[in-house]
């Protein structure tokens, strides 16, 4: 399989707090997406990061990128309850085309 | 509102069966995509097709067929359902990535199809 991994698979936190999640792949990127998928909703497009690029921010997201360990990680600070979701990471290996592969996310949980 | 249409949004099939998902989007994009989504899988690409006239295999193709009819609209068909395809489907269309308008997928909001 060409997918990513989230790690971990499910978190929970306290409302404000800071949540980070992570994401592994196999095979070197174009470049990286993370998507929120809230429950029964299609997914939303978030950021993304390519693969020169080593970290970008967006609002209280801030997404890192290390080709060399082939990892990537998601940050979200302050975090409320409507950040309660699913987080998916999406990776555009090199030579495969326009498609992208998707981990199978991290269930985030935000305790108001 | 701009985006990615999906219908039906529910389907119940018996096995045998065949249907059409259908999927259109609005904002010019050249490149769709289908995924299926099951519990603890994560979504796997079926088909895609990149340009107006040209489909591709993506992952799990076995039991799918995809037609790009137009620029707008790319079809799933399932010729014989089996229980294995319950799942939720979602279509979803970009830009070509290294395209200066690229900014990732748009996803339509997926069809929850379960054969028994």
């Amino acid at each position: 399989s060409q997918q990513g991994e989230e790690d971990p698979q499910a978190l929970s936190i306290q409302e404000g707090e800071n949540a980070t999640m992570n994401c592994s792949y196999k095979t070197s990127i174009n470049n990286l997406q993370w998507y929120r998928q809230n429950s029964g909703r299609g997914l939303v497009h978030l950021i993304l990061i390519r693969s020169n690029e080593r970290e970008k921010h967006s609002g209280r997201l801030r997404v890192t990128l290390d080709t060399s360990k082939k990892s990537s990680s998601l940050l979200i600070t302050a975090s409320r309850a409507a950040d309660t979701a699913s987080y998916f990471c999406a990776t555009a290996p090199l030579n495969t085309g326009n498609q992208f592969y998707f981990g199978t996310g991290t269930s985030l949980t935000v305790i108001p | 509102n701009a985006g990615v249409t999906q219908t039906p949004k529910f389907q119940v099939l018996k096995t045998g069966q065949s249907m059409t998902l259908q999927c259109a989007q609005d904002m010019n994009h050249n490149s769709m995509y289908w995924y299926r989504q099951d519990p603890g899988m994560g979504l796997r690409l079926i088909y895609y097709s990149a340009s107006e006239g040209t489909t591709d295999k993506g992952e799990v193709p076995n039991g799918y067929n995809v037609s790009r009819l137009n620029k707008r609209e790319f079809s799933l068909r399932l010729e014989s359902a089996a229980p294995s395809q319950t799942s939720v489907y979602f279509c979803a269309s970009s830009e070509i990535q290294w395209s200066d308008r690229y900014y990732g997928y748009t996803f339509g909001s997926g069809t929850r199809l379960t054969v028994v």
